[in-house]
């Protein structure tokens, strides 16, 4: 079946430190990805996307690249902030009207 | 952008009450709202899927007529959690979409924290 395995966290970084979370999935056929942002208390916030092979999304200095090849997705910034402490979690979806799989989230922590 | 506005934020409330969660679509038609569940530090789970007009298509293993669900007009889905018990307490968020394209995104509302005592 459909699923999307992501590193397990807390993470914890200092300021400006670079950022990996890793994102692998299993598919059939060719799903969306994404990337979603969850803070403390609130709802989900779409963070970035991509529909297919190659495509890279990015926003707010963080990047991802669809590779088919390796089935992954993983999330990067270079430079990381106190503000990015969030939960992350990465997920597929096959069309707008399909339901979203998500992985079970990095809690992602930056200290000052 | 499109926004979905969910709720109650918060309720708490007694044991074996029912509690009713909506969700809205403020700015554009919601043909298909999703319903999900999220236990404390953990992902989360699909509920069930709802299109305008006709019922609700439930997750295996979510009781359909525990968590009611309405979607009755193109901006308002309803979650009903009918005689409410803690085992029942989570974290509750809808989305909605407004169309079948695969660039149509998914809007998530700000989700209903619900604590049942």
């Amino acid at each position: 079946g459909n699923s999307v395995t992501q590193m397990e966290g807390p993470v914890t970084l200092s300021e400006e430190a670079f950022l990996t979370i890793n994102c692998t999935y299993t598919a059939t056929g060719y799903p969306s990805l994404f990337w979603y942002v969850q803070y403390p208390g609130e709802g989900l916030q779409l963070l970035l996307k991509a529909t297919k092979a190659d495509d890279k999304g990015s926003n707010k200095g963080f990047e991802a690249t669809y590779r088919k090849e390796t089935t992954s997705f993983h999330l990067e910034k270079g430079s990381v902030q106190v503000s990015d402490s969030a939960v992350y979690f990465c997920a597929l979806r096959y069309s707008s009207a399909s339901k979203i799989i998500f992985g079970s989230g990095t809690r992602l922590s930056i200290r000052p | 952008g499109a926004v979905v506005s969910q709720h109650p934020s918060w309720v708490i409330c007694k044991s074996g009450t029912s509690v009713k969660i909506e969700c809205r679509s403020l700015d554009f038609q919601a043909t298909t709202m999703f319903w999900y569940r999220q236990f404390p530090k953990q992902s989360l789970m699909l509920m069930a899927t709802s299109n305008e007009g006709s019922k609700a298509t439930y997750e295996q293993g979510v009781e359909k007529d525990k968590f009611l669900i309405n979607h009755a007009s193109l901006t308002l889905s309803t979650l009903t959690v009918t005689s409410a018990h803690p085992e029942d307490s989570s974290f509750y968020i809808c989305s909605a979409t407004s169309g079948t394209g695969l660039d149509q995104p998914q809007h998530f509302g700000d989700g209903t924290r619900l604590s049942i005592l």
